[in-house]
C-alpha cells in the first residue's frame, strides 16, 4: 500500500523563526505537489516538483525534492502569521494522487 | 474563469437516504477528480474522469458510490443508502493535463453530515 507520511503533524512556531516540514513517500514518483489549506477552505496549489533535485521558492516557502530518498521538504523562512494553515504534500505515481495526512502549522507572535 | 464550483456546499441527511453532489470544473479542463476528506486527514482519492470516461476508481470505494460525467463537463457523485461513516467533506478538483504534470484546482467542497 502506498504511503505518504508528513512530519511533523502539528507545528507551532514563533514569528521570525525557520522550520522544515518533511514528506516521505513509499513509491517511485517523479512528481510531487504541495498544497495549502486554510481552515474551512479548500486546497490551494503551492508547488509542483517534477524531477530529482528540483527546488521551487515562493516568498517565505521553499520546496525541494529528492526522488532517490523519496523525500520532499517544505522550508519556511522567517515565519509570519499569514502562513498559519495546513500543508499537504501529494505524489502522483501515474494513476491517481496520494495525499499526506497534512502538517498543521500555527505561527504565533 | 470562475474556478471549480460545487453544489450544494452543505448537506444534512438521514441515514439510508440518497444524496447527489454536483461539480462544475474549470471549462477547459479535461480531468475531473473526486476526493473525500475527513477531519485531520488529507484528501482520499475516490475516482477521476478524463473527459467523459471514468478511468480510475478507488478500490476502497463502496458500490454505494457512483459518479458520472456525461458530457465531459460537469460531474455528479451519488451516494446511495448513506451511512454515518459517509460524513465527510467531498472535494472536486479539475486539471488540464500537460505533457509532464498536472495541477489540480480544487472546489470549495460539499460537507456531508449523515444523522
Amino acid at each position: 500500500e502506498l504511503k505518504v507520511e508528513q512530519n511533523p503533524l502539528f507545528l507551532s512556531m514563533q514569528e521570525g523563526k525557520n522550520y522544515t516540514i518533511y514528506c516521505n513517500y513509499s513509491t517511485t514518483s517523479d512528481r510531487l505537489y504541495w498544497y495549502r489549506q486554510d481552515p474551512g477552505k479548500s486546497l490551494e496549489s503551492l508547488f509542483v516538483l517534477l524531477s530529482n533535485g528540483a527546488v521551487k521558492q515562493e516568498g517565505r516557502l521553499m520546496a525541494s525534492l529528492d526522488t532517490k530518498a523519496r523525500l520532499s521538504t517544505l522550508h519556511i523562512t522567517a515565519a509570519v502569521h499569514d502562513l498559519s494553515a495546513t500543508y499537504f504534500c501529494a505524489v502522483d505515481p501515474g494513476n491517481q494522487f496520494y495525499f499526506g495526512t497534512g502538517t498543521s502549522l500555527t505561527v504565533i507572535p | 474563469d470562475t474556478g471549480v464550483s460545487q453544489d450544494p456546499r452543505h448537506k444534512i441527511t438521514k441515514r439510508g437516504q440518497n444524496v447527489t453532489f454536483r461539480c462544475d470544473p474549470i471549462s477547459e479542463h479535461n480531468r475531473l477528480y473526486w476526493y473525500r476528506q475527513t477531519l485531520g486527514q488529507g484528501p482520499e482519492f475516490l475516482t477521476y474522469f478524463q473527459n467523459e470516461a471514468q478511468l480510475e476508481k478507488s478500490r476502497l470505494l463502496s458500490d454505494r458510490f457512483s459518479a458520472e460525467r456525461p458530457k465531459g463537463s460537469f460531474s455528479t457523485l451519488e451516494i446511495q443508502r448513506t451511512e454515518q461513516g459517509d460524513s465527510a467533506m467531498y472535494l472536486c478538483a479539475s486539471s488540464l493535463v500537460l505533457a509532464a504534470y498536472e495541477t489540480q484546482y480544487f472546489g470549495p467542497g460539499t460537507r456531508l453530515l449523515v444523522l
